[in-house]
């Protein structure tokens, strides 16, 4: 079956430090790959996403990601965080019959 | 702006009872989801649709069923509401494959008692 491990699941970081969420997906067919972020009571959004081209994508807010296809991988990463980037963050995979799966998620704490 | 729709922000219903949860879309979108949100288990799969009148089972499709008549509006229905059903149930819809992003209502919090 298809799904989605995100190895972290509490982040804790100081302002100004380096971010790096992992993702990894099991599915053998075509994907299109993404990640959405939770701001406190709000609902998901999309920070990014990769469909095709360069495995080096960039998002809203600094955020980019990198797809390791022989990896399987599609980590996101942020040079500097702020406080906020509070929030919880999924990645998410779309397979080539449109069914859409996310990860259990990372929340993140930022603290100044 | 995409505008997806949940009919309740907060539903409280007693065990046993059929519960309807609706979602519209506004943006002509094919594919349509629910899934349900519980802390620690991110968001779960619990039925997608592609097309009117076509559904596809996700992760945890059992105590669920859907219905679409009508491409912008999807409804998950629990036929038996039971305790272990008290979640947060979010909808979503996206374009096919070559639109991608999924555009999520403000979800509904449901509790069973």
């Amino acid at each position: 079956a298809q799904s989605v491990s995100q190895h972290n699941h509490h982040v804790i970081l100081s302002e100004a430090a380096s971010l790096e969420l992992g993702c990894n997906y099991s599915y053998g067919g075509t994907v299109n790959l993404f990640w959405y972020v939770q701001y406190p009571g709000q609902h998901l959004q999309l920070l990014l996403k990769y469909f095709s081209g360069d495995p080096l994508v960039k998002g809203i807010k600094g955020f980019e990601a990198e797809f390791i296809k022989s990896k399987f991988s599609f980590n996101l990463r942020k040079p500097s965080v702020q406080w906020s980037d509070t929030a919880e963050y999924f990645c998410a995979v779309e397979t080539n019959t449109d069914k859409l799966i996310f990860g259990t998620g990372t929340r993140l704490q930022v603290f100044p | 702006d995409v505008k997806v729709t949940q009919s309740s922000r907060y539903l409280v219903k007693r065990t046993g009872e059929k519960v309807f949860l609706e979602c519209v879309q506004d943006m002509d979108h094919e594919n349509m989801f629910w899934y349900r949100q519980d802390p620690g288990l991110g968001l779960r799969l619990i039925y997608f649709s592609y097309d009117v009148k076509m559904k596809e089972k996700g992760d945890i499709p059992e105590g669920y069923s859907v219905s679409r008549e009508k491409k912008e509006r999807f409804s998950l229905i629990l036929e038996s509401a039971s305790t272990n059903q008290t979640s947060m149930y979010l909808c979503a819809s996206s374009r096919d494959r070559e639109g991608g992003e999924a555009f999520f209502g403000q979800g509904t919090r449901l509790t069973v008692v």
